[in-house]
Protein backbone atom coordinates (compact mmCIF):
# COMPACT_ATOMS: atom_id res chain seq x y z
CA UNK A 1 0.00 0.00 0.00
CA UNK A 2 1.52 3.61 -0.87
CA UNK A 3 -0.96 5.69 1.17
CA UNK A 4 -2.28 7.32 -2.07
CA UNK A 5 -5.98 6.73 -2.52
CA UNK A 6 -8.59 7.60 -5.29
CA UNK A 7 -12.16 7.84 -5.25
CA UNK A 8 -14.52 6.59 -6.21
CA UNK A 9 -13.06 3.24 -7.46
CA UNK A 10 -15.35 2.90 -9.97
CA UNK A 11 -17.92 4.56 -11.93
CA UNK A 12 -20.14 5.17 -15.23
CA UNK A 13 -20.77 8.05 -16.93
CA UNK A 14 -22.81 9.02 -20.28
CA UNK A 15 -21.56 10.86 -23.11
CA UNK A 16 -21.63 14.87 -22.75
CA UNK A 17 -21.26 14.47 -18.72
CA UNK A 18 -18.94 15.73 -17.08
CA UNK A 19 -16.98 14.00 -14.34
CA UNK A 20 -14.26 15.15 -10.94
CA UNK A 21 -12.27 12.23 -9.97
CA UNK A 22 -10.24 12.29 -6.22
CA UNK A 23 -7.03 11.57 -5.24
CA UNK A 24 -5.26 11.65 -1.92
CA UNK A 25 -1.04 12.20 -1.91
CA UNK A 26 0.84 10.19 0.45
CA UNK A 27 1.56 11.86 3.78
CA UNK A 28 4.62 14.57 2.93
CA UNK A 29 4.29 14.42 -0.34
CA UNK A 30 3.36 18.03 -2.02
CA UNK A 31 3.11 17.18 -6.02
CA UNK A 32 0.27 15.04 -7.58
CA UNK A 33 0.62 14.03 -10.94
CA UNK A 34 -2.73 12.44 -13.28
CA UNK A 35 -2.31 9.47 -15.70
CA UNK A 36 -4.59 7.98 -18.09
CA UNK A 37 -4.43 4.23 -18.59
CA UNK A 38 -6.87 2.85 -21.91
CA UNK A 39 -7.39 -0.63 -21.96
CA UNK A 40 -4.47 -2.93 -22.76
CA UNK A 41 -2.29 0.43 -22.62
CA UNK A 42 0.91 1.83 -20.74
CA UNK A 43 -0.24 4.77 -18.78
CA UNK A 44 -0.30 8.12 -20.37
CA UNK A 45 0.91 11.38 -18.40
CA UNK A 46 -2.07 14.42 -17.96
CA UNK A 47 -0.54 16.96 -15.92
CA UNK A 48 1.12 17.55 -12.36
CA UNK A 49 0.16 19.89 -9.65
CA UNK A 50 2.55 21.59 -7.38
CA UNK A 51 1.46 24.44 -4.91
CA UNK A 52 -1.66 24.35 -6.20
CA UNK A 53 -0.24 25.29 -9.76
CA UNK A 54 0.19 23.12 -12.83
CA UNK A 55 3.34 22.26 -13.54
CA UNK A 56 3.29 20.16 -16.69
CA UNK A 57 0.95 18.97 -18.94
CA UNK A 58 0.62 15.98 -21.64
CA UNK A 59 -1.15 16.02 -24.78
CA UNK A 60 -4.47 16.43 -23.68
CA UNK A 61 -6.80 18.86 -24.35
CA UNK A 62 -8.24 21.49 -22.21
CA UNK A 63 -11.44 19.69 -21.09
CA UNK A 64 -8.86 17.61 -18.95
CA UNK A 65 -8.60 20.70 -15.82
CA UNK A 66 -7.59 19.67 -12.50
CA UNK A 67 -7.16 21.48 -9.21
CA UNK A 68 -4.59 21.34 -6.06
CA UNK A 69 -5.32 22.14 -2.72
CA UNK A 70 -3.37 23.33 0.27
CA UNK A 71 -3.27 19.70 1.88
CA UNK A 72 -1.81 18.92 -1.60
CA UNK A 73 -4.80 16.85 -2.36
CA UNK A 74 -6.44 17.04 -6.16
CA UNK A 75 -8.86 17.13 -8.70
CA UNK A 76 -9.30 15.62 -12.18
CA UNK A 77 -12.23 16.88 -13.76
CA UNK A 78 -13.57 16.11 -17.34
CA UNK A 79 -15.79 17.76 -19.37
CA UNK A 80 -17.82 16.90 -22.34
CA UNK A 81 -16.98 13.33 -21.81
CA UNK A 82 -15.91 11.59 -24.83
CA UNK A 83 -16.27 7.27 -25.67
CA UNK A 84 -12.59 7.44 -25.91
CA UNK A 85 -12.26 8.75 -21.85
CA UNK A 86 -13.00 5.68 -20.83
CA UNK A 87 -9.92 4.29 -19.26
CA UNK A 88 -8.16 3.67 -15.72
CA UNK A 89 -7.29 7.23 -14.00
CA UNK A 90 -4.38 7.30 -11.70
CA UNK A 91 -2.82 9.86 -9.46
CA UNK A 92 0.34 9.61 -8.36
CA UNK A 93 1.93 11.77 -5.88
CA UNK A 94 5.51 12.19 -4.93
CA UNK A 95 8.06 15.09 -3.75
CA UNK A 96 8.54 18.23 -6.55
CA UNK A 97 12.07 17.81 -8.35
CA UNK A 98 15.13 15.50 -7.25
CA UNK A 99 14.88 11.87 -8.41
CA UNK A 100 11.85 11.30 -6.16
CA UNK A 101 9.79 8.17 -7.00
CA UNK A 102 6.24 8.33 -7.35
CA UNK A 103 3.71 6.47 -5.60
CA UNK A 104 0.57 5.77 -7.64
CA UNK A 105 -3.03 4.98 -5.82
CA UNK A 106 -4.68 2.16 -7.06
CA UNK A 107 -7.28 4.11 -10.04
CA UNK A 108 -10.28 5.39 -10.74
CA UNK A 109 -12.12 3.00 -13.45
CA UNK A 110 -14.23 5.41 -16.09
CA UNK A 111 -16.58 3.86 -18.76
CA UNK A 112 -18.48 6.12 -20.69
CA UNK A 113 -21.64 4.79 -22.64
CA UNK B 1 12.82 12.06 -22.17
CA UNK B 2 14.39 9.48 -23.86
CA UNK B 3 12.37 6.35 -25.30
CA UNK B 4 13.27 2.97 -24.16
CA UNK B 5 13.05 -0.67 -25.96
CA UNK B 6 11.72 -3.73 -24.03
CA UNK B 7 10.99 -7.02 -24.97
CA UNK B 8 6.93 -7.48 -25.08
CA UNK B 9 6.69 -10.58 -22.59
CA UNK B 10 8.66 -13.29 -21.34
CA UNK B 11 8.52 -16.71 -18.57
CA UNK B 12 10.40 -17.25 -16.16
CA UNK B 13 10.15 -19.99 -13.15
CA UNK B 14 9.75 -19.40 -9.68
CA UNK B 15 12.73 -19.30 -7.53
CA UNK B 16 14.67 -18.47 -10.56
CA UNK B 17 15.92 -14.95 -11.08
CA UNK B 18 14.46 -12.79 -14.00
CA UNK B 19 16.58 -10.76 -16.20
CA UNK B 20 14.10 -7.76 -17.84
CA UNK B 21 16.74 -5.96 -20.56
CA UNK B 22 16.23 -2.37 -21.32
CA UNK B 23 17.52 -0.59 -23.98
CA UNK B 24 17.61 3.41 -23.69
CA UNK B 25 20.69 3.92 -26.51
CA UNK B 26 19.86 7.49 -26.31
CA UNK B 27 19.30 8.28 -22.88
CA UNK B 28 21.54 11.91 -21.84
CA UNK B 29 23.59 12.43 -19.21
CA UNK B 30 20.95 13.73 -17.00
CA UNK B 31 18.44 11.07 -17.28
CA UNK B 32 17.64 8.38 -14.37
CA UNK B 33 16.56 5.13 -14.65
CA UNK B 34 13.44 4.17 -13.43
CA UNK B 35 11.40 0.62 -13.14
CA UNK B 36 7.91 -0.19 -12.06
CA UNK B 37 5.57 -2.63 -12.29
CA UNK B 38 2.10 -3.13 -12.88
CA UNK B 39 -0.55 -5.98 -11.28
CA UNK B 40 -3.21 -6.74 -13.41
CA UNK B 41 -5.86 -3.70 -12.77
CA UNK B 42 -3.76 -2.07 -9.68
CA UNK B 43 -1.69 1.06 -10.10
CA UNK B 44 1.97 1.57 -10.89
CA UNK B 45 4.14 0.28 -8.30
CA UNK B 46 7.78 1.53 -8.11
CA UNK B 47 10.43 -0.85 -7.81
CA UNK B 48 13.80 1.17 -8.33
CA UNK B 49 15.97 3.55 -9.75
CA UNK B 50 19.71 4.58 -10.16
CA UNK B 51 21.58 6.91 -12.24
CA UNK B 52 25.16 5.34 -13.45
CA UNK B 53 25.89 3.20 -10.93
CA UNK B 54 24.42 -0.69 -9.99
CA UNK B 55 21.55 -0.19 -7.03
CA UNK B 56 19.86 -2.60 -4.91
CA UNK B 57 16.74 -3.14 -2.44
CA UNK B 58 14.70 -4.97 -1.38
CA UNK B 59 12.86 -5.71 -4.37
CA UNK B 60 15.37 -5.75 -6.98
CA UNK B 61 18.52 -5.36 -8.36
CA UNK B 62 19.41 -2.66 -11.33
CA UNK B 63 22.51 -3.21 -13.43
CA UNK B 64 23.28 -0.20 -15.47
CA UNK B 65 26.13 -0.59 -18.51
CA UNK B 66 28.92 1.57 -18.37
CA UNK B 67 27.60 3.67 -21.26
CA UNK B 68 24.53 3.92 -20.09
CA UNK B 69 22.73 2.71 -23.23
CA UNK B 70 21.26 -0.58 -21.49
CA UNK B 71 20.16 -1.77 -18.19
CA UNK B 72 18.37 -4.91 -16.34
CA UNK B 73 16.07 -5.00 -13.59
CA UNK B 74 17.23 -8.02 -11.68
CA UNK B 75 14.33 -10.06 -9.32
CA UNK B 76 16.66 -12.47 -7.25
CA UNK B 77 14.21 -15.03 -6.51
CA UNK B 78 10.54 -14.68 -8.60
CA UNK B 79 7.57 -15.68 -6.94
CA UNK B 80 4.36 -16.12 -8.82
CA UNK B 81 3.16 -12.85 -7.08
CA UNK B 82 6.06 -11.37 -9.56
CA UNK B 83 3.91 -11.73 -12.48
CA UNK B 84 3.43 -7.97 -13.77
CA UNK B 85 4.02 -6.04 -16.86
CA UNK B 86 6.90 -4.38 -16.26
CA UNK B 87 8.05 -0.78 -17.15
CA UNK B 88 11.32 0.69 -17.97
CA UNK B 89 11.47 4.82 -18.11
CA UNK B 90 14.05 7.02 -18.73
CA UNK B 91 12.92 10.77 -16.96
CA UNK B 92 14.87 13.88 -16.59
CA UNK B 93 15.53 15.05 -13.42
CA UNK B 94 15.47 18.92 -12.74
CA UNK B 95 12.94 19.74 -14.94
CA UNK B 96 9.90 21.07 -14.57
CA UNK B 97 7.54 18.09 -13.24
CA UNK B 98 8.07 14.53 -12.57
CA UNK B 99 6.55 13.12 -15.20
CA UNK B 100 7.03 9.36 -16.73
CA UNK B 101 6.64 8.57 -20.07
CA UNK B 102 5.39 4.84 -20.00
CA UNK B 103 6.24 2.33 -22.88
CA UNK B 104 4.71 -1.36 -23.76
CA UNK B 105 6.64 -2.88 -21.18
CA UNK B 106 7.60 -6.39 -20.75
CA UNK B 107 4.93 -8.39 -19.58
CA UNK B 108 6.42 -11.17 -17.15
CA UNK B 109 4.88 -14.58 -16.28
CA UNK B 110 6.31 -16.22 -13.48
CA UNK B 111 5.28 -20.25 -13.50
CA UNK B 112 5.48 -22.61 -10.93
Amino acid sequence: ETGVTQSPTHLIKTRGQQVTLRCSSQSGHNTVSWYQQALGQGPQFIFQYYREEENGRGNFPPRFSGLQFPNYSSELNVNALELDDSALYLCASSLQGGAYEQYFGPGTRLTVT
Amino acid sequence: DAKTTQPPSMDCAEGRAANLPCNHSTISGNEYVYWYRQIHSQGPQYIIHGLKNNETNEMASLIITEDRKSSTLILPHATLRDTAVYYCIVRVVGAAGNKLTFGGGTRVLVKP
